[in-house]
């Protein structure tokens, strides 16, 4: 079955800063890789997705990159603030709406 | 935007009694919903992918008889862990597929204290 792994584990950046979390995924036939932000206690919450067909995705101040040749992508986040601080999960599946693998995650600190 | 809700969303238990979590899509129709167990400064992990009308499907490793799962409707699926443990202790949230999207939609979470 599919497994994801994320680093690092732990990335503290200071206000305004990049910040970079790499995963890479093992089953080719994933196609669809969302990214969500987990606050304490709370449900994830998705912030930004690509699909197969696309290298690069942006959002205002986040964007993925997806190399499939290589499985891996990559969520980029510029100009951090504190309330960024959260702990960020990738994940895989085949199509969007199936089951996700999620990697292990990396909590994000943005100190001020 | 779509609502997927979970009940309850805290439980504390007796070792060795039985907890029933729900989780309900509001308003929209979800063939399939996932659930996940997520211990403290961890990882989702997917328990098991519940489609309605039929059996649920397992991960690895997951005791089919101790986490029951029931998806009569195509708005309410429910995990019951039968006999909990202390180490049955997790946050347990599901998630949904809305049938005519295909967007995925996540419940607020179950945490389960079992004493």
């Amino acid at each position: 079955g599919e497994n994801v792994e994320q680093h690092p584990s732990t990335l503290s950046v200071q206000e305004g800063d990049s910040a970079v979390i790499k995963c890479t995924y093992s089953d080719s036939a994933s196609n669809y890789f969302p990214w969500y932000k987990q606050e304490l206690g709370k449900r994830p919450q998705l912030i930004i997705d690509i699909r197969s067909n696309v290298g690069e995705k942006k959002d205002q101040r986040i964007a993925v990159t997806l190399n499939k040749t290589a499985k891996h992508f990559s969520l980029h986040i510029t100009e951090t603030q504190p309330e960024d601080s959260a702990v960020y999960f990738c994940a895989a599946s085949f199509v969007a709406g199936t089951a996700l693998i999620f990697g292990k995650g990396t909590t994000l600190s943005v100190s001020s | 935007g779509a609502v997927v809700s979970q009940h309850p969303s805290r439980v504390i238990c007796k070792s060795g009694t039985s907890v029933k979590i729900e989780c309900r899509s509001l308003d929209f129709q979800a063939t399939t919903m996932f659930w996940y167990r997520q211990f403290p400064k961890q990882s989702l992990m997917l328990m098991a992918t519940s489609n309605e009308g039929s059996k649920a499907t397992y991960e690895q490793g997951v005791e089919k008889d101790k986490f029951l799962i029931n998806h009569a409707s195509l708005t309410l699926s429910t995990l019951t862990v039968t006999s909990a443990h202390p180490e049955d202790s997790s946050f347990y949230i599901c998630s949904a597929t809305a049938t005519n999207t295909g967007e995925l939609f996540f419940g607020e979470g179950s945490r389960l204290t079992v004493l």
